[in-house]
């Protein structure tokens, strides 16, 4: 079957602009992350879903961010008023179950703010 | 801050030697996972290994535990280039959480 597939693979947009990332799960997995990564950084969490709530949204820098997850399977990442520190490449995963699950990785949007 | 630090942050060596990271950690945790990352984009999963778990082979992949040390390696054996790609180690608590990564080069 399909794995997890984010769209757009790039975004290029002016700094103070709103964007919206998306994220398509692996039909079935409950639990879906968003992670950040900065050029040759590890990842850094953002907030996860199980079903269509986050009970954990420590790792979300600022309130311009927020997601949200609709019929336990799409998710969306919005940045609002976005910055330059904002450029980064955005991953999207999703694993069966929270907890104890391997995390099945898709191929991220880079993300550029000018 | 983060969870998990791998040693070394960079790590070149030639094709059929073996290749020797390493990731510490600071707090309890439920599992170890290994990834891998190709050109800076999504994550591979390598191997998890359990915490009452002290070894684990995948391969040419080789993972140990030391809980008593918080600490675990990834051995891979007999490289290929096409290793070559960063490596994370990833704590899992109530959330996974990534080390920084190693990157690894595998030379002809």
């Amino acid at each position: 079957g399909a794995g997890v597939s984010q769209s757009p693979s790039n975004k290029v947009t002016e700094k103070g602009k709103d964007v919206e990332l998306r994220c398509d799960p692996i039909s079935g997995h409950t639990a879906l992350y968003w992670y950040r990564q900065s050029l040759g950084q590890g990842l850094e969490f953002l907030i996860y879903f199980q079903g269509n709530s986050a009970p954990d949204k420590s790792g979300l820098p600022s309130d311009r961010f927020s997601a949200e997850r609709t019929g336990g399977s799409v998710s969306t990442l919005t940045i609002q008023r976005t910055q330059q520190e904002d450029s980064a490449v955005y991953l999207c995963a999703s694993s069966l179950r929270q907890g104890n699950n391997e995390q099945f990785f898709g191929p991220g949007t880079r993300l550029t703010v000018l | 801050s983060q969870q998990g630090e791998e040693d070394p942050q960079a790590l070149s060596i030639q094709e059929g030697e073996n290749a020797t990271m390493n990731c510490s950690y600071k707090t309890s945790i439920n599992n170890l996972q290994w990834y891998r990352q190709n050109s800076g984009r999504g994550l591979v999963h390598l191997i998890l290994i359990r915490s009452n778990e002290r070894e684990k082979h995948s391969g040419r992949l080789r993972v140990t535990l030391d809980t008593s040390k918080k600490s675990s390696s990834l051995l891979i054996t007999a490289s290929r280039a096409a290793d070559t790609a960063s490596y994370f180690c990833a704590t899992e608590g109530n959330k996974l959480t990534f080390g920084t990564g190693t990157q690894l080069k595998v030379e002809l």
